[in-house]
Parts: structure tokens; C-alpha cells; sequence
């Protein structure tokens, strides 16, 4: 079955850095776009990054632009963020979610049918 | 980008009880609406696509309706299990949007 498992989530102090993972499994992870979405404590839901099938076609909210950075591995089944200059803003959980395709998609864009646990990130001094 | 309001932010129900919760876009997305419920501490559980299509699995309590700018989850008959927070998401375009969510609380 799907699964996505997110890793790498801890305490920093303001202006450091962490690198989150998602491991994919169950699907054929090359060929969905992948998304991080993050939630605020008490706070709805914002999608921060997402990547398309190979890597070439990134993009970030406004909020995280410049600082954060998206990747995957195909070959490993694995998405990451790379996340830079950590504010207290960013003190979130972390979801890595799949971007399904196909028949009921909009031509553009579809809805997010697989999420992992996340991982929370806090960011105090 | 494309701006999904919720409301209510709140609804106090008690089970048994039919509940509705709105979802608007600031611009037509056609049918192109999915519906989360998130319990705390757990990730959202991907409920409805395309504003009205049950994801297989859901139970059929659950129903969407709407399309362009104004979209309805309808829970009929509130279970104890369906205390949660839920939210709607957008794919017309891109950024995914989502609501703020609309938490269904007990009366």
C-alpha cells in the first residue's frame, strides 16, 4: 500500500537549518508530483513546495522562498527539504503529500490523496 | 492565487445530527474540489474529490455538492467518529489551495 513516512523534523535555534526526508513506498514514485505542506500549531493547512516528476519544475509560497529547497531521488523513492535561515514562523509539522494524475485531475493540477504522519520542526532559541 | 474561505470556523453538533460546512472560492474551480478531515495530532484523510466523488472507503454519510465558486460537505447523521477538523482544497490551478478549516466539535 502507499506509504510516506517523513524524517528529519527536531529543535533549531533561529537561523539554522534542517533537511527534511519523505520515504515513498508502494507506488511508482517517479511518476507523481510531491508536495510539502506544513501546519502551524493551531493552524489550517499551507502548501509550502512542490516538485514535478524528475525535478525540473519547482515551487515555493512566499513564505519560504529563498530559504527552503526541494528535491527528490527518484532511484531512492525519497523527496527532501532543505530548509535554510530557520525563522520562529517556521515552527510547523511537515507533511510530504502525492499529487495523483489522471482522469480526475484538472488539467492541471489534482488533490492530494496520500499523506505522511509529518514531522514537526520547532524553531526556538 | 486562488483564495478558499471556509465557514463556519466552528460548528457544535451532537451526534445524530445532519451537519454542513461551506467552502468558497475566489474564483470559479469549475468541479475541481477535494474535501480532508483531520483528527489532532494525525495528517488529513483525503475524503472527496472532484466536489462530489466519495473516495472509496468513505462512508456514505459524507456527500459533496457544488461546483464554481460555492462548494457543501454534508455529513447526515453525525457519528462519534467524525468529530474533527475539516478542510477543502482547490486544483483548478496552481498553488494548491486549502480553507482554513471548519472544526466540528461536540455540542
Amino acid at each position: 500500500q502507499v506509504q510516506l513516512v517523513e524524517s528529519g523534523g527536531g529543535v533549531v535555534k533561529p537561523g539554522g537549518s534542517l533537511r527534511l526526508s519523505c520515504a515513498a513506498s508502494g507506488f511508482t514514485f517517479g511518476d507523481y508530483y510531491m508536495t510539502w505542506i506544513r501546519q502551524a500549531p493551531g493552524k489550517g493547512l499551507e502548501l509550502i513546495s512542490y516538485i514535478n516528476y524528475g525535478g525540473s519544475t519547482t515551487y515555493y509560497a512566499d513564505s519560504v522562498k529563498g530559504r527552503f529547497t526541494i528535491s527528490r531521488d527518484n532511484a531512492k523513492k525519497a523527496l527532501y527539504l532543505q530548509m535554510n535561515s530557520l525563522r520562529a514562523e517556521d515552527t510547523a509539522v511537515y507533511f510530504c503529500a502525492r499529487e495523483d494524475y489522471g482522469t480526475y485531475c484538472s488539467s492541471i493540477s489534482c488533490y492530494l490523496d496520500y499523506w505522511g504522519q509529518g514531522t514537526l520542526v520547532t524553531v526556538s532559541s | 492565487d486562488i483564495q478558499m474561505t471556509q465557514s463556519p470556523s466552528t460548528l457544535s453538533a451532537s451526534v445524530g445530527d445532519r451537519v454542513a460546512i461551506t467552502c468558497r472560492a475566489s474564483q470559479s474551480i469549475s468541479s475541481w474540489l477535494a474535501w480532508f478531515q483531520q483528527k489532532p495530532g494525525k495528517a488529513p484523510k483525503f475524503l472527496i474529490y472532484n466536489a462530489s466523488s466519495l473516495k472509496s472507503g468513505v462512508p456514505s454519510r459524507f456527500s459533496g455538492s457544488g461546483s464554481g465558486t460555492e462548494f457543501t460537505l454534508t455529513i447526515t447523521s453525525l457519528q462519534p467518529d467524525d468529530f474533527a477538523t475539516y478542510y477543502c482544497q482547490q486544483y483548478n490551478s496552481y498553488p494548491l489551495t486549502f480553507g482554513g478549516g471548519t472544526k466540528v466539535e461536540m455540542k
